[in-house]
């Protein structure tokens, strides 16, 4: 079936312009990450969504990150006034949410990422 | 609080030899273990995930981990590498319990040599 797509696949940007970040989750999956691979930093953890609830926003690094899903399925994650730090590899991840009591993690399936170079 | 060390940056091992990528883990609860692998310009790939059942992980491609509490450890290992397996690993740790964002660690380089 089909996986966790994301667009564009690369994004080359000029400092200070803004930029939107594609997922689309596998379908039916209600919960959707974004993480940020950069070669500093390894792979973090940026904003969480699960159905209706508020977002987890705890990772995200500045005000100038933002992310919205609608509908519950694709999310769009902007940032603003880019800057040559936030130069990274942008990973979407969705999971299942399992019905009755969980006593493990969910499984995240990632995207291929988007890799975002500012100039 | 969670924390991943992956001890190796980079392992170099022949084709036909076995391979070993260590991790260890440090959790306030008890943990989900995972190991992602990721391919050069390719996502991350599930290769296996501990969950407090079995204590010997088998996934795919022929990997297996085994989940060690004394030691905090969650080491993968293949008994023979091919050329295919040349790839970044992540060890993960996540809550045991629905939902919670993963922790990774800095990830090791397979190399392998023909």
């Amino acid at each position: 079936g089909a996986g966790v797509s994301q667009s564009p696949s690369n994004k080359v940007t000029e400092k200070g312009k803004d930029v939107e970040l594609r997922c689309d989750p596998i379908s039916g999956h209600t919960a959707l990450y974004w993480y940020r691979q950069s070669l500093g930093q390894g792979l973090e953890f940026l904003i969480y969504f699960q159905g209706n609830s508020a977002p987890d926003k705890s990772g995200l690094p500045s005000d100038r990150f933002s992310a919205e899903r609608t509908g519950g399925s694709v999310s769009t994650l902007t940032i603003q006034r880019t800057q040559q730090e936030d130069s990274a590899v942008y990973l979407c991840a969705s999971s299942p949410r399992l019905a009755g009591v969980q006593r493990s993690a969910d499984t995240q399936y990632f995207g291929p990422g988007t890799r975002l170079t500012v100039l | 609080a969670q924390s991943v060390t992956q001890l190796d940056s980079h392992v170099s091992v022949s084709e036909g030899t076995p391979v070993l990528l260590r991790c260890n883990y440090s959790s306030s609860y008890s943990p989900s273990l995972f190991w992602y692998v990721q391919h050069p310009n390719k996502g991350l790939q599930l290769l296996l995930k501990y969950t407090s059942a079995a204590t010997l992980v088998k996934g795919i491609n022929g990997f297996e981990a085994e989940f060690k509490k004394s030691e905090t450890s969650f080491h993968l290992t293949k008994p023979s590498a091919h050329m295919s397996d040349a790839a970044e690993y992540f060890c993960v740790v996540s809550r045991n319990s629905g939902y919670s964002t993963l922790t990774f660690g800095k990830g090791t380089m397979l190399l392998v040599s023909p």
